[in-house]
């Protein structure tokens, strides 16, 4: 079984703090994504990866940044922690082909919380 | 307008009952239709995939896509407790790698 595996459960950081967000699979995926999901806005896209040291905006780039140095490993990176990046963050990744035979493999989430 | 609209829920239903789960969108060029479900503090994980219009079945589950009205469909029969969990429908233009989703329905099947 795919197993995505997100360092921490909850995090909670104060305003302006650098924080990291560490996500590892263990499929040897080449496709790794970060979401954060809030309650009625789904799941947004913030950025993704399709090989190491390759990274690609998605639909809410601004305030996060991304390091992909080796396959298994995608962390995301807030610069400078604001309150209105309070959300719950998903990691996922699958490998290279169509939607059907690799679907998105997730994490379970990390709740991060800035006070 | 957001893309892909989904009811947050709460939908409360009983041991059995035949649920429907729907989504609407607004680009027509969405061709490729997948539910998620979640389950609390979990995340999510594939449960049905449809290319273009039509249905899909896979045991309790029908999924079922509408172009023309830009509607797509989740139908779970003799649901169980064991559905209870949240639904998210999800779309993309090709075969790349960007999903849209909805905001996701919040099931729960009471015994």
């Amino acid at each position: 079984d795919v197993k995505v595996t997100q360092s921490s459960r909850y995090l909670v950081k104060r305003t302006g703090e650098k924080v990291f967000l560490e996500c590892v699979q263990d499929m040897d995926h080449e496709n790794m994504f970060w979401y954060r999901q809030d309650p009625g806005l789904g799941l947004r896209l913030i950025y993704f990866s399709y090989d190491v040291k390759m990274k690609e905006k998605g639909d809410i780039p601004e305030g996060y940044s991304v390091s992909r140095e080796k396959k298994e490993r995608f962390s995301l990176i807030l610069e400078s922690a604001s309150t209105n990046q309070t959300s719950m963050y998903l990691c996922a990744s699958r490998p290279r082909g169509r939607e059907y035979d690799s679907p998105l493999h997730f994490g379970n989430g990390t709740r991060l919380t800035v006070t | 307008q957001k893309e892909v609209e989904q009811d947050p829920g709460p939908l409360s239903v009983p041991e059995g009952a035949i649920v429907s789960l729907n989504c609407t969108y607004s680009n027509s060029a969405f061709q490729y239709f997948m539910w998620y479900r979640q389950y609390s503090r979990k995340g999510p994980e594939l449960l049905m995939y449809t290319y273009s219009s039509g249905n899909k079945e896979d045991g309790r589950f029908t999924a079922q896509v509408d172009k023309s009205s830009k509607y797509i469909s989740l139908f779970i029969r003799d649901s169980q407790p064991s559905d209870s969990a949240t639904y998210l429908c999800a779309m993309r233009y090709n075969a790349g790698n960007m999903l849209t989703f909805g905001g996701g329905t919040r099931l729960m099947v009471k015994p």
